[in-house]
């Protein structure tokens, strides 16, 4: 119930493409959606975030788009570069817990 | 940089060994977590402190204990290792007293269990 589930483990895109992440959710609780971006040897950062009452949130080249009723979310990357290479993280808020996605591996080619 | 300090970076120890991780968190902050990343995994969050105080227990096993000292940074202690341990184990702060999306991450300290 608590759980996060994020697809696809592994993404392989071309510089200038568009990289869609997924994630989906049980828990009705959940109040705060926020994605996280982290770069090997770094932690985590965050990256955007969105509330449940708000369908999509787009900051420069990032957007979360926020279905309520199917209980999934997803980062879009637009015009990917290979700087954006890293793992990413969806996760989900609820009674201030944190439940994180088992993160996305994005690598972007030239 | 996020201003969240951790040491060691990397540490190889064996089965049955006890070790301490220690987290400086951003200067203000009051509330330290702790995560474990495993291998094709995700973030578990194991247990945070806030002003000195537990504040909340995630999936922490009895084996592994953490406190918060006065001066606010935090050490995450783990004993009779097992090789099942190896992990990067991150520290994370913030000002709020609860879980927050806000949280800084550090570096994290890359644990070799052998």
């Amino acid at each position: 119930q608590q759980q996060v589930k994020q697809s696809p483990q592994s993404l392989i895109v071309q510089k200038g493409g568009i990289s869609i992440i997924n994630c989906a959710y049980e828990n009705t609780a959940f109040d705060y959606f926020p994605w996280y971006q982290q770069f090997p040897g770094k932690g985590p950062a965050l990256l955007i975030a969105i509330r449940p009452d708000v369908s999509e949130k787009k900051e420069g080249r990032f957007t979360i788009s926020f279905n309520k009723s199917a209980k999934q979310f997803s980062l879009h990357i637009m015009d990917s570069q290979p700087g954006d290479s890293a793992t990413y993280f969806c996760a989900a808020r609820v009674s201030d817990k944190l439940i994180f996605g088992t993160g996305t591996r994005l690598q972007v080619f030239p | 940089d996020s201003g969240v300090t951790q040491t060691p970076k990397h540490l190889i120890t064996a089965t049955g060994q006890r070790v301490t991780l220690r987290c400086s968190p951003r200067s203000g902050d009051l509330s330290v977590y702790w995560y474990q990343q495993s291998l094709d995994q995700g973030l578990q969050f194991l247990i945070q402190y806030y002003n000195g105080e537990e504040r909340a227990k995630g999936n922490i096993l009895e084996r592994f204990s953490a406190q918060q000292f006065p001066d606010l940074h935090s050490e995450l202690n783990l004993s009779s290792l097992e090789l099942g341990d190896s992990a990067l184990y991150f520290c994370a702060s913030s000002a709020r007293g609860v879980q927050s999306a806000e949280a800084f991450f550090g570096q994290g300290t890359r644990l070799t269990v052998v």
